[in-house]
């Protein structure tokens, strides 16, 4: 079984461009939480979903930034006008209907905004 | 909302030795305490979990324990080998809203 597929794995782009990141969840899962790594501030929870459906929100740092899930296997996190201070990895995870707290994460994109 | 401390900030120990590290949560209804361990560059991966109805959980060197009423928890390594060598992130959750600590970076020496 594959796990969470994230791309692209990288991305360098310029201040002022659009960014979009992708998620696919583990085929099952109806839970999907995006996060983002810096060394400053760790590991934190940007936004998720239950049954595509945004269910939190709250730590999306501010309208740049906006997600979305189409279907149940495709969630894009889109970026615009990106930041130098947007360079981050980002993680998606998702877990199972049957225990939604066990997340899983997937391999990241690592994003670079010069 | 939640915060979650965790200590220390890093962590050297010789091979075969263990190690410890210690989270708090402020949350009392908090009722699901991963553990992740990140390698350098690669994605956070769960290791072992424990949920607020457990009090002590362990699986072969690793070992996870949590004092509801002091809102603690804490992760025990045995017999430490350097692959245990990472970043471990511990985290507490309830609804789904996942808060981690800051992480412990372990170093095992050979």
């Amino acid at each position: 079984d594959a796990g969470v597929i994230q791309s692209p794995r990288h991305e360098v782009t310029e201040m002022g461009q659009e960014v979009t990141l992708r998620c696919k969840p583990i085929s099952g899962h109806n839970s999907l939480f995006w996060y983002r790594q810096t060394m400053m501030r760790g590991l934190e929870l940007l936004i998720y979903f239950n049954n595509n459906v945004p269910i939190d929100d709250s730590g999306m740092p501010e309208d740049r930034f906006s997600a979305k899930m189409p279907n149940a296997s495709f969630s894009t996190l889109k970026i615009q006008p990106s930041e130098p201070r947007d360079s981050a990895v980002y993680f998606c995870a998702s877990s199972r209907p049957t225990d939604i707290a066990k997340q899983f994460f997937g391999p990241g994109t690592r994003l670079t905004v010069l | 909302g939640e915060n979650v401390e965790q200590h220390p900030s890093t962590l050297s120990v010789q091979e075969g030795d263990s190690a410890v590290i210690k989270c708090t949560y402020s949350d009392s209804a908090s009722n699901y305490f991963p553990w992740y361990k990140q390698e350098l560059g690669k994605r956070p991966q769960l290791i072992i979990d424990i949920r607020s109805n457990v009090g002590e959980k362990k699986d072969q060197r690793i070992a996870v324990t949590l004092n509801k009423t002091a809102k603690h928890f804490s992760l025990h390594i045995t017999e430490t080998q350097p692959e245990d060598s990472a970043v471990y992130f511990c985290a507490a959750s309830y609804n789904n809203d996942m808060r981690f600590g800051a992480g412990t970076r372990l170093t095992v020496k050979p």
